[in-house]
């Protein structure tokens, strides 16, 4: 089966402006993550959503990020305006349904540099 | 709150050599561990969980609830286990996000 797709895989900006990623997750996932990973550390939850409803977001940077997944397929992560500590990989994973007992899936991750 | 510490960024061994990464964690209620591997330009992937007991590529993890550790272990290292090695946590009653500690590097040495 196809893994999680990422795009891009690479992105260079400057501080103040907007970057988006994309993400499309295994066919038939229900639940899909996106996280943080900045060098040096494990990855951490930004938003988590149930098909296209948001379970967890406590730990999204509201004044300056946001996510949607419309359809309850696709999802897009949106930096606006990026400062340079939003430099990092941004990990886009799925999974079945959400529950204990799940397997997260994980996509190759776009890096993002902020100068 | 829950956390995951890896007290070990890097642990280098040589081939043949037994192996223990280390991974404590700290939640109040019954947690689900996992170890994720991430390999030389590939993508984070499980290696295995708790619940499974099982052995994948050799390696196995124990969770000790008495000492909230969930340590990874291998007898006899390879080569090709040379990657950075997650401890992860799940709380039952916090939806399937994972709580990752900072990861360590394991380099196998020839």
């Amino acid at each position: 089966e196809a893994g999680v797709a990422q795009s891009p895989r690479y992105k260079i900006i400057e501080k103040r402006q907007s970057v988006a990623f994309w993400c499309n997750p295994i066919s038939g996932h229900a639940t899909l993550y996106w996280y943080q990973q900045i060098l040096g550390q494990g990855p951490k939850l930004l938003i988590q959503f149930q098909n296209n409803g948001v379970v967890d977001d406590s730990q999204l940077p509201k004044d300056r990020f946001s996510a949607e997944r419309l359809k309850g397929v696709d999802s897009t992560l949106k930096i606006q305006p990026a400062k340079l500590e939003d430099s990092a990989v941004y990990l886009c994973a799925s999974s079945l349904v959400g529950f204990p007992g799940d397997t997260q899936y994980f996509g190759p991750g776009t890096r993002l540099t902020v100068l | 709150a829950q956390r995951v510490t890896q007290p070990e960024k890097l642990l280098s061994v040589f081939k043949g050599a037994p192996v223990e990464l280390k991974c404590n964690y700290s939640y109040s209620g019954s947690p689900e561990l996992f170890w994720y591997v991430q390999y030389s330009r590939q993508r984070l992937q499980l290696l295995l969980r708790h619940i499974s007991r099982e052995s994948i590529k050799g390696f196995t993890a124990d969770l000790n609830k008495g000492e909230t550790s969930f340590h990874l272990k291998k007898p006899f290292a390879q080569e090709e286990d040379s990657a950075m090695y997650y401890c992860a946590l799940r709380a039952y009653n916090q939806g399937g996000k994972l709580i990752f500690g900072q990861g360590t590097e394991l380099s196998v040495k020839p």
